[in-house]
């Protein structure tokens, strides 16, 4: 079983559309990391939440943080082609920090 | 802006060799880690480490894994004798910068080097 649940795993749609990627744990976390990463290349921060119920924004992109900080939501207003790619959240362990992975959501936005 | 280099790019071996793969962690920065991702699946931790010693481990990093942090700017990961299932992307990752508190929240990765055991 997966410490954190990413869901969908894929997700395809026509650009200018909305959408939400779930990152889902019974674990609790001390701080909640999403990253994207392309082909071939490091997983690039977007962004970290630490506080229960924090909402960050990114441009287009808003980030939450579950109250009870064990999930975590990603949610894109009006895809672009350029947001394609592999959307990772990564989860604090609360007893030492260390981070683990979820499985990822691919995005493919199409023009 | 500061990043965590990797060295080398790819690197490509025989089945049975050593091979150390190199990082330079952000400066400042307190914690480093080590983590793979085997072509097509997640990411995984295999150890972290902290005031020149590891302070946490997975069970993929068996005897044949090691780290070693030689002067104060590498971090290395050596696999002693390498498998035909270690091929995978490597990526290290810095975080805790001694100047803001050494506050860890937020892990910064490399590039990866590609590792190919054939």
């Amino acid at each position: 079983t997966q410490l954190l649940e990413q869901s969908p795993q894929f997700l395809s749609i026509q650009e200018g559309e909305n959408l939400t990627v779930y990152c889902n744990s019974s674990s609790v976390f001390s701080s909640l990391q999403w990253y994207r990463q392309e082909p071939g290349e490091g997983p690039v921060l977007l962004v970290t939440v630490v506080t229960g119920g924090e909402v960050k924004k990114l441009k287009r992109l808003t980030f939450q943080f579950g109250d009870a900080r064990k999930d975590s939501s990603l949610h894109i207003t009006a895809a672009q082609p350029g947001d394609t790619g592999l959307y990772l959240c990564a989860g604090a362990l609360i007893s030492n920090n260390d981070m683990r992975f979820g499985a990822g959501t691919r995005l493919t936005v199409k023009p | 802006e500061p990043e965590v280099t990797q060295t080398p790019s790819h690197q490509v071996t025989q089945m049975g060799q050593e091979v150390i793969l190199r990082c330079v962690p952000i400066s400042n920065h307190l914690y480093f880690y080590w983590y793979r991702q085997i072509l097509g699946q997640k990411v995984e931790f295999l150890v972290s480490f902290y005031n020149n010693e590891i302070s946490e481990k997975s069970e993929i990093f068996d005897d044949q894994f090691s780290v070693e942090r030689p002067d104060g700017s590498n971090f290395t990961l050596k696999i002693r004798s390498t498998k035909l299932e270690d091929s995978a992307m490597y990526f290290c990752a810095s975080s805790g910068n001694e100047l803001a508190g050494g506050v860890t929240d937020t892990q910064y990765f490399g590039p990866g080097t590609r590792l190919t055991v054939l």
